[in-house]
């Protein structure tokens, strides 16, 4: 049973259209996480909610937006595409931000290609 | 700030071979460590979690270590298969989210 879904698995869009990523999940979990990834590269943290307070990373570029309307969803907007933007996005959820046997749980990812 | 380090970035054996990745980080003040799979274009998929009280943990023919003062930690993968073959990421959680290194690219060779 799938517990992360994102959609679209890829994501194709054009040099300064908008686009949106879908994360959702079935866990009730109160924490999203959003990362990108970029080619060997380790998974970099933009941002997460705590339930519906936002955190967003210091270096997180400000063209990155997110939104949570509810537990299940979160998306992440990204409101001008640039070239160094083509990268992976994982979506990632857990029960609590801290604990010894906290761990997050991924999705598959989206793949974005910016043309 | 928290740095992982990830060493070697790729390693390529023979099947059936012993392996270990090394995974090293700059502040021991962690709640756990995980390791996770990455196959390509794929995410992340959780393997072990070592709370910071914890010296291993097991699962079939993986084993991680953990040394949290000296900031270290193995992964020890036994009777290596070419399913094995993926890039294998250390992440710490301390009071900030998952922190990742690059990974280790690994390649079975049957």
């Amino acid at each position: 049973d799938a517990m992360v879904i994102q959609n679209p698995r890829y994501q194709v869009t054009q040099f300064g259209k908008p686009v949106t990523l879908s994360c959702s999940q079935t866990l009730n979990h109160n924490v999203m996480y959003w990362y990108q990834q970029k080619s060997s590269q380790a998974p970099k943290l933009l941002f997460h909610y705590y339930d519906k307070d936002f955190n967003n990373e210091a270096d997180t570029p400000d063209n990155f937006q997110s939104r949570r309307p509810n537990t299940s969803f979160c998306f992440l907007d990204i409101r001008s595409p640039g070239l160094g933007d083509a990268a992976m996005y994982l979506c990632a959820t857990s029960r609590d931000r801290t604990g010894a046997r906290e761990t997050q749980y991924f999705g598959p990812g989206t793949r974005l290609l910016v043309l | 700030k928290q740095e992982v380090t990830q060493i070697p970035a790729a390693l390529s054996v023979p099947e059936g071979e012993n392996l270990v990745l090394n995974c090293s980080f700059t502040d021991s003040a962690i709640y756990n460590l995980q390791w996770f799979r990455q196959d390509p274009g794929k995410g992340l998929t959780s393997l072990l979690l070592i709370q910071s009280s914890q010296r291993e943990q097991t699962s079939g023919r993986l084993n991680a270590s953990l040394d949290k003062s000296s900031g270290r930690s193995t992964l020890y993968i036994a009777a290596s298969q070419p399913g094995d073959s993926a890039t294998y990421l250390c992440a710490v959680r301390g009071n900030t989210p998952l922190v990742f290194g690059k990974g280790t690219r690994l390649s079975v060779i049957a």
